[in-house]
């Protein structure tokens, strides 16, 4: 299986800033996810991220609010943008290898004040 | 996929006993489910898979049972142990590489 990474794991925001999640594999994987976790809920898939071209979104998110990048087979952020308090949750990223199983990074906790 | 729930079940068991937690699906066309563990503070951690063609997958203490029939997965854990002490999530594949997971149950180890 993969190792991944994740920076930050955790901080406190104030509402209205932005931050910026990294998510780093020790190995080149195909395909990486990014996922939240509200608290005490499951996982729900925020975005598909695409190496070199424009990530691919679920319903009921947008790029202008979860922009993300994938510059190469290893690494990928996610931005949460104009925070507010319904933004707090875990932020996980995921990679899924040539087996179809995704492996899922340690988390970044996120609170918005 | 299940719907996510406000509150996630639980399940108590008495250490060294076995543990069985189910899970329903909705998607007929689902090929490949998977069983997370997922500790506090923690991202899930991959149990164990289960393809569409198989009934049955073991591992070491843990099996999968796979009913099609009435979409229902099963996760057992043989000698329950205080480690064992998770959020468990089952999770749904349906051939497009998206994962879906259920609503998650909390397993509790009695002492």
């Amino acid at each position: 299986s993969a190792v991944i990474s994740q920076k930050p794991s955790r901080d406190i925001c104030q509402r209205g800033t932005s931050l910026t999640i990294q998510c780093q594999v020790d190995s080149q994987v195909t395909m990486m996810f990014w996922y939240r976790q509200q608290p005490g809920q499951s996982l729900t898939l925020i975005a598909t991220a695409n190496q070199g071209s424009e990530a691919t979104y679920e319903s009921g998110f947008v790029i202008d609010k979860f922009p993300i990048s994938r510059p190469n087979l290893t690494f990928s952020t996610l931005t949460v943008s104009n925070m507010s308090p319904e933004d707090s949750s875990i932020y996980l990223c995921s990679v899924a290898t040539s087996t179809d199983t995704q492996y899922f990074g340690p988390g970044t906790r996120l609170t918005v004040l | 996929g299940e719907s996510v729930g406000l509150h996630l079940p639980t399940l108590s068991v008495q250490e060294g006993d076995n543990s069985i937690i189910n899970c329903a699906y909705s998607n007929s066309a689902s090929d490949y489910f998977i069983w997370y563990k997922q500790e506090s503070g923690k991202g899930p951690q991959f149990i164990i898979d289960i393809r569409s063609n198989m009934d049955k997958r073991q591992g070491q203490r843990v099996t999968v049972l796979l009913n099609k029939t009435v979409k229902h997965l099963s996760l057992q854990i043989a000698a329950t142990q205080p480690g064992d002490s998770a959020v468990y999530f089952c999770a749904e594949n349906a051939r497009d590489d998206k994962i879906i997971f259920g609503k998650g149950t909390r397993l509790h180890i009695l002492p």
